[in-house]
C-alpha cells in the first residue's frame, strides 16, 4: 500500500534555530497537509496546500511557518525561528481528493526544541 | 465551523467486553466523519469513515460506527475487546473544501485481562 514518508523521525533543535521537516506524499496525490500534536493534546490542523499554494491555514500557522513543494515529490514545513512551544509531533498528510475522505498520514516527525 | 467532542479521555474495558467510544460533532456543512487509531510512537491509522450512504460503517479490526445525524454523533463500537486494541482513538470531522480535518481530544482505550 502506498504511504506518506516523513523525515527525520526525530529532530532536536535549539530555540531560535530554523528547522525543515520533510515529507514525501503519495505520488498521485494533489492535496497536502501539515498537522501537529503537542504531547497530551489533540491533533491540530496547520495548513493545507493545493496547486502550489496554501488553500487554508490555521491561526497557529503564523509568519514563522512556511510550506513548499520544491520539486515534484517533496513537501516541506519550515519553522524559521523555533520556540519552545513548537515542540510537538508534526504529521504530514496527502489526499487525491479535496474533501479529505481519503487522507493518508505519515508516521510523524517528533520535534523537540530546547 | 466544525468541532468534535469525545466523551471520556480514558476508557477501560476487560478483554472480551464491549468497546464504546463516544464522539459528537458539529458542522455547518454535511460532515465527513472519521475514526483514527494511534498506537504508541506511531502515526495515525484510519479505522473507518463515513462520507455518504449507509450510516453504519464497518472498519478494520472489527470496529464499526454509526452516523446519527439527529444526535450529531458518530460513536465507535467493537463487540469484543482484544488486548491489541489498546491505543488512543481520535474522532475527526471533515467535509469542507480542501480536506481540513478537525480532531477530537482523543480517548485512550485500556484493555485489561
Amino acid at each position: 500500500e502506498p504511504e506518506v514518508t516523513q523525515t527525520p523521525s526525530h529532530q532536536v533543535t535549539q530555540m531560535g534555530q530554523e528547522v525543515i521537516l520533510r515529507c514525501v506524499p503519495i505520488s498521485n496525490h494533489l492535496y497536502f497537509y501539515w498537522y501537529r500534536q503537542i504531547l497530551g493534546q489533540k491533533v491540530e490542523f496547520l495548513v493545507s496546500f493545493y496547486n502550489n499554494e496554501i488553500s487554508e491555514k490555521s491561526e497557529i500557522f503564523d509568519d514563522q511557518f512556511s510550506v513548499e513543494r520544491p520539486d515534484g515529490s517533496n513537501f516541506t514545513l519550515k519553522i524559521r525561528s523555533t520556540k519552545l512551544e513548537d515542540s510537538a509531533m508534526y504529521f504530514c498528510a496527502s489526499s487525491d481528493t479535496g474533501r479529505g475522505e481519503k487522507l493518508f498520514f505519515g508516521s510523524g516527525t517528533q520535534l523537540s526544541v530546547l | 465551523a466544525q468541532s468534535v467532542t469525545q466523551l471520556g479521555s480514558h476508557v477501560s474495558v476487560s478483554e472480551g467486553a464491549l468497546v464504546l467510544l463516544r464522539c459528537n460533532y458539529s458542522s455547518s456543512v454535511p460532515p465527513y466523519l472519521f475514526w483514527y487509531v494511534q498506537y504508541p510512537n506511531q502515526g495515525l491509522q484510519l479505522l473507518l469513515k463515513y462520507t455518504t450512504g449507509a450510516t453504519l460503517v464497518k472498519g478494520i479490526n472489527g470496529f464499526e460506527a454509526e452516523f446519527k445525524k439527529s444526535e450529531t454523533s458518530f460513536h465507535l463500537t467493537k463487540p469484543s475487546a482484544h488486548m491489541s486494541d489498546a491505543a488512543e482513538y481520535f474522532c475527526a470531522v471533515g467535509g469542507t473544501s480542501y480536506g481540513k480535518l478537525t480532531f477530537g481530544q482523543g480517548t485512550i482505550l485500556t484493555v485489561h485481562p
